[in-house]
């Protein structure tokens, strides 16, 4: 059973530019979710969807959006790039329902500068 | 609003030393879920366990053993004669119930060193 697989694995973006991220959860699972782990600030929770609605939210700045597509891969954005954004993006998929454990992706490790 | 505190930032110990990572949780909600999760350095947040908030039950499994005290809102997590290859961040979390949500709330990580 493949897991949870995110693209790119590095990218390196100025400031100012936007970036897209993509998440493909494991087969079966409809509920994605977006952290954000800095060294500063550790695992934040960014947004979550589950068929293709965002259930929801994290305290970001709305320059951080995402979306869900039928078949439950998600892309997360986000325009107007800050150094401060440089991070680990880290997608987790699960079955919902009684809480199962998440799985997580090896993240996209993004450089702002 | 819920709250995961690992009080631990940093432990290094010897091959085969039991450790235990600690982890306190605060949370409004009646029912909710706890987790450890192990973060190598790959990146990829790798599930340990998980315990619900109405079964305080504690359980060994394997070299893995845990600790649930809700008097205390504790849930910690003890590794039993420790090997290299467990070192890693570990992170403990914290999930509610309310709409159905997902989301999980996680504590600053503690990171683990196994030296041979």
């Amino acid at each position: 059973k493949a897991g949870v697989t995110q693209t790119p694995r590095y990218l390196i973006k100025t400031r100012g530019q936007q970036v897209t991220l993509s998440c493909s959860p494991i087969s079966g699972h409809r509920s994605v979710s977006w952290y954000q782990q800095t060294p500063g600030q550790g695992l934040q929770f960014l947004f979550e969807y589950f068929s293709e609605t965002q259930r929801n939210k994290g305290n970001f700045p709305g320059r951080f959006s995402g979306r869900q597509f039928s078949n439950s891969r998600s892309e997360m954005n986000v325009s107007t790039l800050e150094l401060g954004d440089s991070a680990l993006y880290l997608c987790a998929s699960s079955f919902p329902g009684n809480r199962a454990e998440a799985f997580f992706g090896q993240g996209t490790r993004l450089t702002v500068v | 609003a819920q709250k995961v505190t690992q009080a631990q930032t940093e432990i290094s110990v010897v091959e085969k030393e039991d450790v235990t990572l600690d982890c306190v949780y605060e949370t409004r909600d009646t029912t909710y879920y706890l987790f450890w999760y192990k973060q190598p350095p790959s990146g990829e947040l790798v599930f340990l366990i998980r315990r619900n908030s109405f079964d305080e039950q504690n359980e060994i499994s394997g070299r893995y053993s845990w600790n649930f005290q809700k008097s205390t809102s504790s849930f910690n997590f003890t590794i039993t004669a420790s090997q290299v290859v467990d070192s890693a961040v570990y992170f403990c979390a914290l999930g509610g119930t309310q709409g159905g949500s997902e989301k999980l709330v996680f504590g600053k990580g503690m990171k683990l060193t196994v030296n041979p």
